[in-house]
């Protein structure tokens, strides 16, 4: 298995421009986590996906952030307008999540290599 | 909110030496897990624990889960340079929340 597939590894973009982070979840996992890791915060949940629909995105920042997964191989985050501030890696990981009689148990998460956002 | 807090937050020792770090939480956790992140690239689980009282060793890593299920330590016996690293804990429930790491150097 390849594990969880990011690209850009690294992005340089000015303020005001628009980025866009790519992920592909290792196949058979239906979860699905975008995270945001800087020095002073670490490492950070912005948003998490169950069979291809939100779940919780109480992490995200603000407006300018938003995720998609339009299926069960892909998702996007998209920043817009992108600001210094949002320079960070960002990393997306997939997992298997398991609900078994009301009780939801999360297995092991693996996490893609991150992309490296610069924004100047 | 769920805060998972880490201790200390770096630190630096000979090859050869032993050390514990810890991850502290008022919150209980279904479980706690342990990554290491090394740079470039994301974190990688070491370890799950589940049980509180729990203990489980890797090799030279011994992992604790406390009795409550709010706190949990990482012993490393006999230090390696292929220990160096960020460690990170993260408590589990419906999510994953991620302390803010340990950031271990081991000098040769």
């Amino acid at each position: 298995d390849a594990g969880v597939i990011q690209s850009p590894r690294h992005e340089v973009t000015e303020m005001g421009q628009e980025v866009t982070l790519r992920c592909k979840p290792i196949s058979g996992h239906n979860s699905l986590f975008w995270y945001r890791q800087t020095m002073m915060r670490g490492l950070e949940l912005l948003i998490y996906f169950n069979n291809n629909v939100p779940i919780d995105d109480s992490g995200m920042p603000e407006d300018r952030f938003s995720a998609k997964m339009p299926n069960a191989s892909f998702s996007t985050l998209k920043i817009q307008p992108s600001e210094p501030r949002d320079s960070a890696v960002y990393f997306c990981a997939s997992s298997l999540v398991l609900r078994i009689a009301g009780q939801v148990s999360t297995d092991t998460q693996y996490f893609g290599p991150g992309t490296r956002l610069t924004v100047l | 909110t769920q805060l998972l807090e880490q201790s200390p937050q770096f630190l630096s020792i000979q090859e050869g030496e032993n050390l514990t770090v810890y991850c502290n939480s008022s919150s209980v956790f279904s479980s706690l897990q342990w990554y290491r992140q090394e740079p470039g690239e994301g974190p990688v689980l070491l370890v799950t624990v589940v049980t509180g009282g729990e203990v489980k060793k890797l090799k030279r890593l011994t992992f604790q889960f406390g009795d409550a299920r709010k706190d949990s330590s990482l012993h490393i016996t006999a230090a390696q340079p292929g220990d160096t690293g960020l460690y990170l804990c993260a408590g589990a429930d419906d999510k994953i929340i991620f302390g803010k790491g340990t950031r271990l150097h081991i000098l040769p």
